[in-house]
């Protein structure tokens, strides 16, 4: 049974870091693009970022690139999201993803139950 | 980027009839390599993560009833739900999946007339 569990999320100060983490399990996790998707309160889901199965292709959406790193540790069936230089517009919760296919083409077909991240002061 | 639409904003449909709800890509999202559309359908109930229906515009997901169907292509979809029931109430979400960034519409709420 896959299996995605984010942690991480909380309270953070405008200007402010977090480190999001996902654990992943259930499937061969270094097979598959993972993705950090994003969902602000009462609007729709906002794609973040994605990396390739052995994480030497990542992508951003245009609104955090140069703020938010993605990376993974397939040792550890993990992925993970370090957001700096975070603002008020960030505040969302933000699910952790699997893609179904080893490229990038595919749809999101796991999804964990998300972690809120609430930027504020 | 690949911008997403979708109509109506909501729509209220008695149990039992059938709700229709339109997306539409301002890009092309059929691949003309495997003639398959890029295009994805997501239900999202509060609390919940999204949850995928259906993909290639018209594959259900194993386990999604068949009262749902999908069809369309190039730019223009739908998401036909069939025999409305209680647990249908969702807001429901068209995907592109062609191009980076991936991007989504802005969702239809479907109610219970």
């Amino acid at each position: 049974e896959v299996q995605i569990l984010e942690s991480g999320g909380g309270l953070a100060q405008p200007g402010g870091s977090l480190r999001l983490s996902c654990a992943a399990s259930g499937f061969n996790f270094r097979n598959y693009v993972m993705s950090w998707v994003r969902q602000a309160p009462g609007t729709g889901p906002e794609w973040v970022s994605g990396i390739s199965g052995n994480g030497e292709s990542t992508y951003y959406a245009d609104s955090v690139k140069g703020r938010f790193t993605i990376s993974r540790d397939n040792s550890q069936n993990r992925l993970y999201l370090q957001m700096n230089s975070l603002r008020a517009d960030d505040t969302a919760v933000y699910y952790c993803a699997k893609l179904d296919g080893g490229d990038w083409n595919w749809p999101l077909d796991y999804w964990g139950q998300g972690t809120l991240v609430t930027v504020s002061s | 980027d690949i911008v997403m639409t979708q109509s109506p904003d909501s729509l209220a449909v008695s149990l039992g009839e059938r709700a229709t709800i339109n997306c539409r890509s301002s890009q092309n999202v059929l691949n003309s390599s495997n003639n398959k559309n890029f295009l994805a359908w997501y239900q999202c109930k509060p609390g919940q993560p999204p949850k995928l229906l259906l993909y290639w515009a018209s594959t259900r997901r194993f386990g999604v009833p068949d009262r749902f169907s999908g069809s369309g292509s190039g730019t223009d979809f739908t998401l036909t739900i069939n025999s409305l029931q209680a647990e249908d109430v969702a807001i429901y979400y068209c995907q592109q999946f062609y191009s980076i960034p991936f991007t989504f519409g802005p969702g239809t709420k479907v109610e219970i007339k």
